[in-house]
């Protein structure tokens, strides 16, 4: 079935510094990949999201690319603030019930 | 569009008794999912409605999980003779047709 892996954290950076997280995903047909973020105390918000190959998504300074070639859809900010410090989670949905399959999520905190 | 909304947003139960959650979705929107999540992990998906229709269960929902959408309005989640594994943060998630899905704040269970 469809799948999605991305990388692990913990991740610790420091403000102004260039965030990538890694996500790759397995699926027939044509998915749409999504970043959410879950900043603390809060719900699960849609960050970013692409639709077809070569898409990208973009939103707040982050970025994602649909590379189907190597179904990947890393994630990407090139100047990290405290604010951005939340779990991050990789996300696909098929084209038939658009119901979500998640990765694990990576924990990102951004130190002043 | 206040949002999805959850209720309760936490719950304590003993081992074996019933408990039940409810999700009130953005209105207009026909589609309605039930998430679990557990520490560390990403959400995992349970059940969705269609309007009314539930059109689909994991195999993650057990005999012991029943979840309604009477109308197409709001939905409960019922979980019967509660075990420890239960344990977990229940998120509702709405949307209309192939939108990105809005998640709620979650009910997070205890099982003790």
């Amino acid at each position: 079935g469809d799948s999605v892996t991305q990388m692990e954290g913990p991740v610790t950076l420091s403000e102004e510094a260039f965030l990538t997280i890694n996500c790759t995903y397995t699926a027939t047909g044509y998915p749409s990949l999504f970043w959410y973020v879950q900043y603390p105390g809060e719900g699960l918000q849609l960050l970013l999201k692409a639709t077809k190959a070569d898409d990208k998504g973009s939103n707040k300074g982050f970025e994602a690319t649909y590379r189907k070639e190597t179904t990947s859809f890393h994630l990407e900010k090139g100047s990290v603030q405290v604010s951005d410090s939340a779990v991050y989670f990789c996300a696909l949905s098929d084209q038939y019930d658009y119901k979500l399959s998640f990765g694990a999520g990576t924990t990102v905190t951004v130190r002043a | 569009d206040t949002g999805v909304s959850q209720d309760p947003r936490h719950k304590i139960t003993k081992r074996g008794q019933n408990v039940t959650f409810r999700c009130d979705p953005i209105s207009e929107h026909n589609r309605l999912y039930w998430y679990r999540q557990t520490l560390g992990q990403g959400p995992e998906f349970l059940t969705y409605f269609q309007n009314e229709a539930q059109l689909e269960k994991s195999r993650l929902l057990s005999d012991r999980f029943s979840a309604e959408r009477p109308k197409g309005s709001f939905s409960t989640l019922e979980i019967q003779r509660t075990e420890q594994g239960d344990s977990a943060m229940y998120l509702c998630a709405s949307s209309f047709s192939d939108s990105p899905l809005h998640f709620g704040n979650g009910t997070r269970l205890t099982v003790t």
